[in-house]
């Protein structure tokens, strides 16, 4: 049964720092990942999706890593901004349509 | 593009009752899925929908039901409402011929039960 853990669980950082957050899954057999961000009370916005053959992707600010063998992903995240403070969320997918998703990373980004 | 919609954003039940909630999917989407966000469970799915036909269901009792129009817009029903329903409901919508489609969410239905 695949699980999908983030750590941590929150990180508070002074606007301006680069941060990492972390995604780890427990089965490798995946189609994709796809990172989403999401502020209190709302949907989920569409960060960067990554395929299985991919190693990262990038979208402004924004990179995310891939490493199916290890069942890891990163999201970098560059130059904070208090903009950023928001639940960041990993899924992934597998043989099914449906996402596997993680429990959540809770950034604050202080001004 | 308009994005995916989601009607209500917000209900207040009473146990017992029973409710319906809708969800436009982007247009040429023909794929939608549904999943509960509690505190407690996280992001958990409850079904997803092509082309009118069930393809996947989650493990959630019987009262929790769906379907999907010939326009793939979708609606989720949940009937004799509990306490432990609250939760914002999530749709989401991906063009659904193959697993490795981005999916994209709304805003949500945030369903309370007193």
């Amino acid at each position: 049964k695949q699980e999908v853990t983030q750590i941590p669980a929150a990180l508070s950082v002074p606007e301006g720092e680069n941060l990492v957050l972390n995604c780890s899954f427990t089965d490798s057999a995946i189609y994709n990942l796809q990172w989403f961000r999401q502020d209190p009370g709302k949907g989920l916005t569409s960060l960067l999706l990554i395929q299985s053959s991919q190693r990262e992707q990038t979208s402004g600010r924004l990179n995310a890593s891939l490493d199916k063998s290890s069942g890891r992903s990163t999201l970098y995240i560059a130059a904070s901004q208090p903009g950023d403070s928001a639940t960041y969320l990993c899924a992934v997918r597998q043989g099914t349509y449906k996402y596997i998703f993680g429990t959540g990373t809770r950034l604050k980004v202080l001004a | 593009k308009a994005g995916v919609t989601q009607t209500p954003r917000y209900l207040i039940k009473t146990r017992g009752q029973q409710v319906t909630l809708s969800c436009s999917p982007i247009s040429g989407h023909r794929s939608v899925s549904w999943y509960q966000q509690t505190p407690g469970q996280g992001l958990q799915f409850l079904f997803e929908y092509f082309s009118e036909t069930q393809r996947n269901k989650g493990n959630f009792p019987g009262r929790f039901s769906g379907r999907q129009f010939s326009n793939s817009r979708s609606e989720m029903n949940v009937s004799t409402l509990e306490l432990g329903d609250s939760a914002l409901y999530l749709c989401a919508s991906s063009p659904g011929q193959r697993l490795n489609t981005e999916a994209f969410f709304g805003q949500g239905t945030r369903l309370t039960v007193v």
